[in-house]
């Protein structure tokens, strides 16, 4: 267990639909990013936040959204959903924004497996 | 834009054989990460370098970091079946306020075949 907690673990549904992911970050880690995995895409950066703030934004569509509430846990929203959405989605977190100094591994969750029919 | 290439993308070995996966990035970067993925599961933190001629070993497994030609190398040392995994390279690109941005590599599926 890594201590990085994600729900659902899979989650079937259709075209059109919404769905929220759910992150629980490692106890003292501050920031969370979201990254896609599909076979063609491989790990796509989706988006991070520290300790409540949006840090840095990659491939993330318009149609997905994320925020971290004050009790740092994040949620990464995924609406009007395609078939091309399908993929396991993958939370991470790391101590902090370590700036020059630190490693600041990020460690990941066990993943949300989407798919979209 | 940060690109990261991987290369070889299939490794197949013998036991007990000895091999190099590399991992070529395009711009700089004093930070490197190298993953494990086991078929249906999570990304496990092998190593973090960074700096240059940083080197850090685990096992079978050696990796090495020159900034200057912007190259990773994870060396397989006498393979054994539990291996057996996909091993991503990610290179940290700072992001502002403090931020490093990782950008992986597709990664190298590796088979350890007796």
């Amino acid at each position: 267990d890594s201590g990085v907690t994600q729900t659902p673990k899979h989650l079937i549904t259709a075209t059109g639909q919404r769905v929220t992911l759910r992150c629980s970050p490692r106890s003292g880690d501050l920031s969370v990013y979201w990254y896609q995995q599909s076979l063609d895409q491989g790990l796509q950066f989706l988006i991070q936040y520290y300790n409540g703030e949006e840090r840095a934004k990659g491939n993330i569509l318009e149609r997905f959204s994320a925020q971290q509430f004050p009790d740092l846990h994040s949620e990464l929203n995924l609406s009007s959903l395609e078939l091309g959405d399908s993929a396991l989605y993958f939370c991470a977190s790391s101590p902090g924004t370590s700036g020059h100094s630190g490693a600041n591994v990020l460690t990941f969750g066990a993943g949300s497996r989407l798919t979209v029919l | 834009e940060l690109k990261v290439e991987q290369n070889p993308l299939f490794l197949s070995m013998q036991e007990g054989k000895n091999y190099t996966i590399y991992c070529n990035y395009s711009t700089t970067s004093d930070r490197l990460y190298w993953y494990r993925q086991d078929p249906g599961k999570s990304l496990e933190s092998l190593f973090v370098l960074l700096s240059n001629g940083a080197v850090k070993q685990e096992g079978r497994l050696m990796a090495s970091l020159d900034t200057k030609a912007r190259l990773s190398t994870l060396h397989i040392t006498a393979a054994v079946h539990d291996l057996s995994a996909t091993y991503f390279c990610a290179v940290a690109a700072y992001s502002g306020a403090g931020s490093y941005q990782l950008t992986f590599g597709k990664g190298t599926k590796l088979s350890v075949i007796p």
